[in-house]
């Protein structure tokens, strides 16, 4: 069980680029996140989804899309990168049933710069 | 607006004190109130997690005091260690199914 993963694990970026932040979880988790965590703020949901071919967005979706074509793979994608947009991204999963919903599991973080 | 409010900010503790983060949150509509425990390029990973319905829950070193009425939760860390020096944050599970974080408490415990 590898749990979530996370590529690349750093990423600099000039203004203006594009590009994907990809996860993937093997636990058969339904509901899947992206959070963006800045020092002093906290985490901050920027999307989610709970399950394939659904996506919704959170407290700071602005400057990013998300797609679930699959269980597994939760792709963040960076339409025209920002400086405002550098940032640790953590990609999470968890269940979706009674028992599974509270136990979220973080990948290790893509640490992205934008120059 | 921060729907959970944690302090303080940053902790230090010599090896053997008591570490205490608290948190406070606004929304009644939470059911679940987890700590995550965060190391240095790592990801948050889950600690120690209560419910409403209990007043405290202990594993290990690690304590969750709850106070439903002053909607307010606090992490006691008794004998802290060198190795629990992380960055610690609260959370909150709303019945719609969503998580809200606090900001986070650096802590440092001194050898």
């Amino acid at each position: 069980n590898a749990g979530v993963t996370q590529t690349p694990k750093f990423q600099v970026l000039k203004t203006g680029q594009s590009m994907t932040l990809q996860c993937a979880q093997d636990m058969n988790h339904e509901y899947m996140s992206w959070y963006r965590q800045d020092p002093g703020m906290g985490l901050r949901l920027i999307h989610y989804s709970v399950g394939a071919g659904i996506t919704d967005q959170g407290e700071v979706p602005n400057g990013y899309n998300v797609s679930r074509s699959t269980t597994e793979d939760f792709p963040l994608r960076l339409l025209s990168a920002a400086p405002s947009q550098t940032s640790v991204y953590f990609c999470a999963s968890r269940g979706i049933g009674t028992a599974q919903r509270d136990e979220q599991f973080f990948g290790p973080g893509t640490r992205l710069t934008v120059l | 607006q921060q729907q959970v409010k944690q302090s303080p900010q940053s902790l230090i503790v010599q090896k053997g004190g008591i570490s205490i983060i608290n948190c406070a949150y606004e929304n009644t509509a939470f059911d679940y109130f987890p700590w995550y425990q965060q190391f240095p390029g790592k990801g948050p990973a889950l600690l120690i997690a209560i419910r409403p319905d209990v007043s405290e829950k202990k594993e290990g070193r690690f304590t969750i005091s709850f106070n439903k009425s002053a909607k307010q939760f606090s992490l006691h860390i008794m004998d802290s260690q060198p190795g629990d020096s992380a960055t610690y944050f609260c959370a909150a599970l709303s019945t719609g199914n969503q998580f809200y974080f606090g900001t986070g408490t650096s802590l440092t415990v001194i050898p």
